[in-house]
């Protein structure tokens, strides 16, 4: 079973702290996603990163893909209550239908 | 711009009962994908469809069936309901699978 594990699973910070989460697998993945699932709701992606070594911005938030294509970093600066969610990795294989795996998550509580 | 529509939002079931979840999307997406979501466990991948007339089991396809008569419309149907299949089911479609997926807001389905 190819694994992709989330650190850390729970994470309680006070607004304008910054923040890192990780994704890590001894898998090599064709692409990495990260998504954003706030309660009662579906993930929504927020990043696609494709190319070993890249990294994405999104407005307060940084994504790393590792060189090796194995791991990947999300890191928010000065985090707001709007940030609170759980955040998802998930990594595509390559060949066949492009099968994903999900991590299990990091759930974030941004305290105001 | 409706995306991935699923309905219902909730339901509940007797044990034994059959229900039909549906999905829609309207993004001309030729990939669908029904994953279940549990508590520490993250997203699990029931069935999916590379396109309409094409399906094929995922991770977890027991108790479950699908259908893909078009290119918008991915039902899945439970025949006799199990208190494990109590769950959120989420619905998702994608381009292609390397560049990430759009969900649907789920349907949280409990049965007694």
């Amino acid at each position: 079973t190819q694994l992709l594990e989330q650190s850390p699973q729970f994470l309680s910070i006070q607004e304008g702290e910054n923040l890192t989460v990780y994704c890590n697998s001894s898998s090599v993945f064709s692409s990495l996603q990260w998504y954003r699932q706030e309660p009662g709701e579906g993930p929504v992606l927020l990043v696609t990163v494709v190319t070993g070594g890249e990294v994405k911005k999104l407005k307060r938030l940084t994504f790393q893909f590792g060189d090796a294509r194995k791991d990947s970093s999300l890191h928010i600066t000065a985090a707001q209550p709007g940030d609170t969610g759980l955040y998802l990795c998930a990594g595509t294989h390559s060949g066949g239908y492009q099968k994903v795996t999900f991590g299990i998550g990091t759930k974030l509580q941004v305290i105001p | 711009n409706a995306g991935v529509t699923q309905t219902p939002k909730f339901r509940i079931l007797k044990i034994g009962q059959s229900m039909t979840l549906q999905c829609t999307q309207d993004m001309n997406h030729n990939y669908m994908y029904w994953y279940r979501q549990d508590p520490g466990m993250g997203l699990k991948l029931i069935y999916y469809s590379v396109g309409a007339g094409i399906t094929d089991k995922g991770e977890v396809p027991n108790g479950y069936n699908v259908s893909r008569s078009t290119t918008e419309d991915f039902p899945l149907r439970l025949e006799l309901a199990a208190p494990s299949q109590t769950s959120v089911y989420f619905c998702a479609s994608s381009l292609q699978g390397l560049l990430g997926y759009t969900f649907g807001s789920g349907t949280r389905l409990t049965v007694v």
